[in-house]
């Protein structure tokens, strides 16, 4: 079975321009979820969903940033206008149905925003 | 308040050499899960371990084992023998059951295994 996917995996962009990321959680898994990753930081959980479902969004730095689920199978999270703080690895994550808590990373999304 | 304390923040071994990773969380739930992720260079999370809280009994896969003690609040992470693909940096990870999985990560150990 496929893993769960992102896209872009670098994304590379210029201060106040929109980004958008992507993220196709494993079939079958009805929890997803949106990290950021700094030095800094480590990791931060921003916003997560349970079928389809905003959950939790007090992650969420600004209101720069949204989230959406439209459907099981896709979840984007858009920055608009970005900054370069903004620069980090994106990860997203989804967690089975029923299941025992653990989460099931993507391969991540490495922003750079110059 | 929840909380996971992984105090190493960067070991370096050498091949073949026992090292262990400390995990120390704070809850006050009676019902929880730990885990133990790997972030390799190549910079994905990867799943290792999951632990219920009622269930202290150590496991044991491979070269790999970790060590559960509440008494402690403790959840260590053994590599046997270590080898260079070892290195990475490890995370545990708290979440309190039916949460819907939010977990709390610890700051990771950066693990160095050189030849």
């Amino acid at each position: 079975d496929a893993g769960v996917i992102q896209s872009p995996r670098h994304e590379v962009t210029e201060m106040g321009q929109e980004v958008t990321l992507r993220c196709k959680p494993i079939s079958g898994h009805n929890s997803l979820f949106w990290y950021r990753q700094t030095m800094m930081r480590g990791l931060e959980l921003l916003i997560y969903f349970n079928n389809n479902v905003p959950i939790d969004d007090s992650g969420m730095p600004e209101d720069r940033f949204s989230a959406k689920m439209p459907n099981a199978s896709f979840s984007t999270l858009k920055i608009q206008p970005s900054e370069p703080r903004d620069s980090a690895v994106y990860f997203c994550a989804s967690r089975p149905t029923g299941g025992t808590d653990e989460q099931y990373f993507g391969p991540g999304t490495r922003l750079t925003v110059t | 308040a929840q909380k996971v304390t992984q105090a190493q923040t960067e070991i370096s071994v050498v091949e073949k050499e026992d090292v262990t990773l400390d995990c120390v969380y704070e809850t006050r739930d009676t019902t929880y899960y730990l885990f133990w992720y790997k972030q390799p260079p190549s910079g994905e999370l990867v799943f290792l371990i999951r632990r219920n809280s009622f269930d202290e009994q150590n496991e044991i896969s491979g070269r790999y084992s970790w060590n559960f003690q509440k008494s402690t609040s403790s959840f260590n992470f053994t590599i046997t023998a270590s080898q260079v693909v070892d290195s990475a940096v490890y995370f545990c990870a708290l979440s309190r059951r039916g949460s819907q999985g939010n977990l709390i990560f610890g700051k990771g150990t950066k693990l160095s295994v050189k030849p």
